[in-house]
């Protein structure tokens, strides 16, 4: 079965600007759209990225998502960090076009 | 306004059975499916399965099958998960969400199921 895999965690400091991979297990991961949720806790998820690179509105342009064939992998890039981005982050994408597949999440920590 | 509105939170017995409900507003309802994801205390985002509001055609995740049934009524605009004989270990939060590859993403607010004796 497709799996995605992502870091457990990442940190980074106040202003700087961190990526988060999302690694698929096999086949091309650009063959299917991969999307970006924020959680917060005790919140629902919420979409920074959809259709690999497309912000929803209200989403601030710091959020930005890419795919990289090369290494099978999609990345989500936030410049700018703030404390408020601090979250809990999923991708998500495809096995077939009814059967979603999630990433494990990575815990983002702002200090 | 485009949403997911779902039921409210659940206490179950375990061995029971709980049915939560997702009403969708704003958009043509038959014209996407539904997925329903789960999450545990303290854990990641689990697909559960996903059902077309179209035909009501199912297809569920392995971990579930058997355990889940998902219905729609188109007629109201709503999609139905239910969970049978429930375990402490079904304790999650169960969201609705609209994940399929035609329509931007669409989360509804969860619903805590608690499985207690």
């Amino acid at each position: 079965n497709f799996m995605l895999t992502q870091p457990h965690s990442v940190s980074e400091s106040p202003g700087k600007t961190v990526t988060i991979a999302c690694t698929g297990s096999s086949g091309s991961i650009a063959s299917n759209y991969v999307q970006w949720y924020q959680q917060r806790p005790g919140s629902a998820p919420t979409t920074v990225i959809y259709e690999d690179n497309q912000r929803p509105s209200g989403v601030p342009d710091r959020f930005s998502g890419s795919i990289d064939s090369s290494s099978n992998s999609a990345s989500l890039t936030i410049s700018g960090l703030k404390t408020e981005d601090e979250a809990d982050y999923y991708c998500q994408s495809y096995h077939t076009s009814d059967h979603v597949v999630f990433g494990g999440g990575t815990k983002l920590t702002v200090l | 306004q485009v949403q997911l509105v779902q039921s409210g939170a659940e206490v179950k017995k375990p061995g029971a059975s709980v049915k939560v409900s997702c009403k969708a507003s704003g958009y043509s309802f038959s014209s996407h499916g539904i997925s329903w994801v789960r999450q545990a205390p303290g854990q990641g985002l689990e697909w559960m399965g996903w059902i077309s509001a179209y035909n009501g055609n199912t297809n569920y995740a392995q971990k579930v099958q058997g355990k889940v049934t998902m219905t729609t009524d188109t007629s109201t605009s709503t999609a139905y998960m239910e969970v049978r004989s429930l375990r402490s270990d079904d304790t999650a939060v169960y969201y609705c969400a609209r994940l399929g590859i035609m329509a931007k993403p669409l989360w509804g607010q969860g619903t805590l199921v608690t499985v207690s004796s």
